[in-house]
C-alpha cells in the first residue's frame, strides 16, 4: 500500500517562500505523476500543479509564477516551494499521487493526510 | 478553462439514497471521479464514472451522462456524513478541475 507523507513548517511569514516535502513509501516514484493540492480553511480543492517522476512539471496557471516542484528519486521524495507567500496561501496542502493519463483521464489514487500551512508575522 | 459545479448541500435521512450531481458543459464524454472527504484526507470512491477502488461499498455508484454526472450512495448511513468531491481532467490544458463539493447531511 502507497502511503504519502507531507513535512514541513507550519508557520510561514508573508514575502517568503513555503517549502513543503512528501515522502512516498510503499512504492517508486517512478512511472507515476505527483501532486500537490491544498485546502483553504472551509473551502475546496485547489490543484498547484503536478510532476513526472523524471522532472517534466504542470502548474495552476493562476500559481504558475510562484510554484516550483522537484523530485528525489534517491529519497523517494517531491517538493513544492511557493513563493512570495501571503495569508491567501493558508490552507491546508496535500500530496497525492497521479495516475498515467489512459485516453483522456486520470486520478489521483492516493493522498497523503495534509498539512496545515499559515501564513502569519 | 473547464468548470465543473456541484450544489453545496445534500440532506437524507438514514437508510436513503443520496445523489450528488456535478455539472459541467458535455460532460458525458469526460470519465469522472469522485472524493469522499471527512475531516482528514479526501478518499477515492468512485472512478472512471462508475468504477469503485478496492474496499469501497457497493453502495457507491455513479453515473455520466450529457451536462450532468452523478454519485448515487444508496442505504446512507451516519458514517457516510461527509463532502464530494467531483474530479475530471481537461485534455486541452492536461489540467485536473475539481468540483466546489457538496456536503453531505444525514439527517
Amino acid at each position: 500500500q502507497v502511503q504519502l507523507q507531507e513535512s514541513g513548517p507550519g508557520l510561514v511569514k508573508p514575502s517568503e517562500t513555503l517549502s513543503l516535502t512528501c515522502t512516498v513509501s510503499g512504492g517508486a516514484l517512478r512511472s507515476y505523476y505527483w501532486s500537490w493540492i491544498r485546502q483553504p480553511p472551509g473551502k475546496g480543492l485547489e490543484w498547484i500543479g503536478y510532476m513526472y517522476y523524471s522532472g517534466s512539471t504542470n502548474y495552476n496557471p493562476s500559481l504558475k509564477s510562484r510554484v516550483t516542484m522537484s523530485a528525489d528519486t534517491s529519497k523517494n521524495q517531491f517538493s513544492l516551494k511557493l513563493n512570495s507567500v501571503t495569508a491567501a496561501d493558508t490552507a491546508v496542502y496535500y500530496c497525492a499521487r497521479l495516475l498515467p493519463i489512459v485516453g483522456t483521464t486520470t486520478h489521483f489514487d492516493f493522498w497523503g493526510q495534509g498539512i496545515l500551512v499559515t501564513v502569519s508575522s | 478553462s473547464y468548470v465543473l459545479t456541484q450544489p453545496p448541500s445534500v440532506s437524507v435521512a438514514p437508510g436513503q439514497t443520496a445523489r450528488f450531481t456535478c455539472g459541467g458543459n458535455n460532460i458525458g464524454s469526460k470519465s469522472v471521479h469522485w472524493y469522499q472527504q471527512k475531516p482528514g484526507q479526501p478518499l477515492l470512491v468512485v472512478y472512471d464514472d462508475n468504477d469503485r477502488p478496492s474496499g469501497i461499498p457497493e453502495r457507491f455508484s455513479g453515473s455520466n451522462s450529457g451536462n450532468t454526472a452523478t454519485l448515487t450512495i444508496s442505504r446512507v448511513e451516519d458514517g457516510d456524513e461527509a463532502d464530494y468531491y467531483c474530479q475530471a481532467w481537461d485534455r486541452s490544458t492536461d489540467h485536473p478541475v475539481f468540483g466546489g463539493g457538496t456536503k453531505l447531511t444525514v439527517l
